[in-house]
């Protein structure tokens, strides 16, 4: 089966960086992506790691370690915008289907 | 604009009643997902589709949960004899073949009384 592990809540103040950890464990492995989901909304893609190593995207960058099981969203320069829950998800299998964590609630505050 | 859609967005059934949801993906993606998500909690894989073929559904799907995506476009989900365990919001999702990255509509929000 598959689980994912990362922190239920995360409070920072405007203009901070946060980081929000992942791990994972499953029977297979394609990549590992993260999800934002503000409240009421579609979870919307924010990035996707398939190889080791930083990937970064504007205000938003996201690392891997596969031989960890481990991977991390950070957000720098933050806003009130970015107030929402933050998803990790592995894609276990070539379809691509996702298999998510529980969230992480980030509150931005002034 | 061609997001994701789907409709009804909300549904108040009574216990014991057949429901169906519909899903319109992104027109040129051949991939469509079912996901299910309560409150507190990430979505959970229900099904998923290549074109119009079901090539995988979740070992925890209920016999009582059903979905086709006839001719390669929309997408229905049925649940029959609903349960209060089946509140939750049933989101769709469509991606190309090739790509990581899953484009999630509003959801339909299911309220069994």
């Amino acid at each position: 089966g598959q689980s994912l592990e990362q922190p239920s809540e995360v409070t920072a103040v405007e203009g901070a960086i946060v980081q929000i950890n992942c791990t994972y464990q499953t029977s297979g492995f394609y990549g590992l992506s993260w999800y934002q989901q503000h409240d009421g909304g579609a979870p919307t893609f924010l990035s996707y790691n398939a190889l080791d190593g930083l990937e970064e995207t504007g205000r938003f960058s996201s690392f891997l370690s596969r031989s960890d099981s481990y991977g991390y969203l950070l957000l720098q320069e933050l806003q009130m915008k970015d107030s929402a829950s933050y998803f990790c998800a592995v894609s276990p299998g070539s379809a691509r289907q996702l298999t998510f964590g529980s969230g992480t609630q980030l509150t931005v505050l002034p | 604009d061609t997001g994701v859609s789907q409709d009804p967005r909300h549904k108040i059934t009574k216990r014991g009643q057949n429901v169906t949801f519909r899903c319109d993906p992104i027109s040129e993606h051949n991939r469509l997902y079912w996901y299910r998500q309560t409150l507190g909690q990430g979505p959970e894989f229900l099904t998923y589709f290549q074109n119009e073929a079901q090539l995988e559904k979740s070992r925890l799907l209920s016999d009582r949960f059903s979905a086709e995506r006839p001719k390669g476009s929309f997408s229905t989900l049925e649940i029959q004899r609903t349960e209060q365990g089946d509140s939750a919001m049933y989101l769709c999702a469509s991606s190309l073949v090739q790509g990581h990255e899953q484009y999630f509509g509003p959801g339909t929000r299911l309220t069994v009384t």
